[in-house]
């Protein structure tokens, strides 16, 4: 699986634009660039997930680069509630298992 | 309603002892997991169920044996409990076979277990 590195914490302004980095310089063609979150003392929670084109849903928008070797996870509006650790994951979409493997994240402060 | 269960939510155990958290979840899914999260927040696959067939079995000491009577259900049994089995242990489940399309993993509130 491809590496994904990620800036241990950011913090945000409620109601601006949280904007996350991830950087996966060695993904291949095949595999999906996935986010979670985890909400303390919660389990961890799908945000959103793409291949190559840029994705949208009622939580996010992910934006890809042209080489797929980084993306960024957008709240559009963050709220206190979006506090949380966001974790970006790089895995083959038809890989035995599921097996997605968490690292350190990016531990998100949304601060009123 | 809740998706996937996990029962106790806390479990305070002595070193040596046996003990078992339980899973359960409604969505269907046919596929279901185990996870471990250690004190570094580093957050591990350790056993995967397809239709009550084991699919995954990481590195993790046989004394933790995951049991599914059934697809809705993928329980953890922990023997001879151990300091470093402290964690907290997250079961999740998915939508078909591992080979097919996304890894979208809907958890558990998650089961935390210290032994003294």
């Amino acid at each position: 699986d491809a590496k994904t590195t990620q800036p241990p914490s950011m913090d945000c302004a409620e109601g601006r634009a949280a904007n996350l980095p991830c950087n996966h310089s060695t993904i291949s063609g095949n595999e999906y660039v996935y986010w979670y979150r985890q909400i303390h003392s919660q389990g961890p929670q799908y945000i959103i997930h793409g291949l190559k084109n840029n994705e949208t849903n009622e939580m996010a928008s992910l934006i890809i680069t042209e080489d797929r070797k980084s993306s960024t996870l957008i709240l559009p509006h963050a709220t206190l509630r979006d506090t949380a650790v966001y974790y970006c994951i790089v895995r083959l979409g038809n890989n035995a298992g599921n097996m997605l493997t968490f690292g350190g994240g990016t531990r998100l402060m949304v601060k009123p | 309603d809740t998706a996937v269960s996990q029962t106790p939510k806390y479990l305070v155990t002595q070193m040596g002892n046996d003990k078992s958290i339980k899973c359960e979840q409604n969505l269907g899914h046919d596929t279901m997991y185990w996870y471990k999260q250690d004190s570094k927040k580093f957050l591990k696959i350790m056993f995967s169920y397809n239709n009550k067939e084991l699919i995954i079995n990481e590195t993790v000491p046989n004394r933790f044996s995951p049991k599914s009577p059934d697809k809705a259900h993928l329980n953890l049994h922990i023997n001879s409990l151990e300091l470093g089995d402290s964690a907290v242990y997250f079961c999740a489940s998915s939508q078909g076979r591992p080979l097919s399309g996304a890894n979208v993993l809907t958890f558990g509130a998650g089961s935390r277990l210290t032994v003294l």
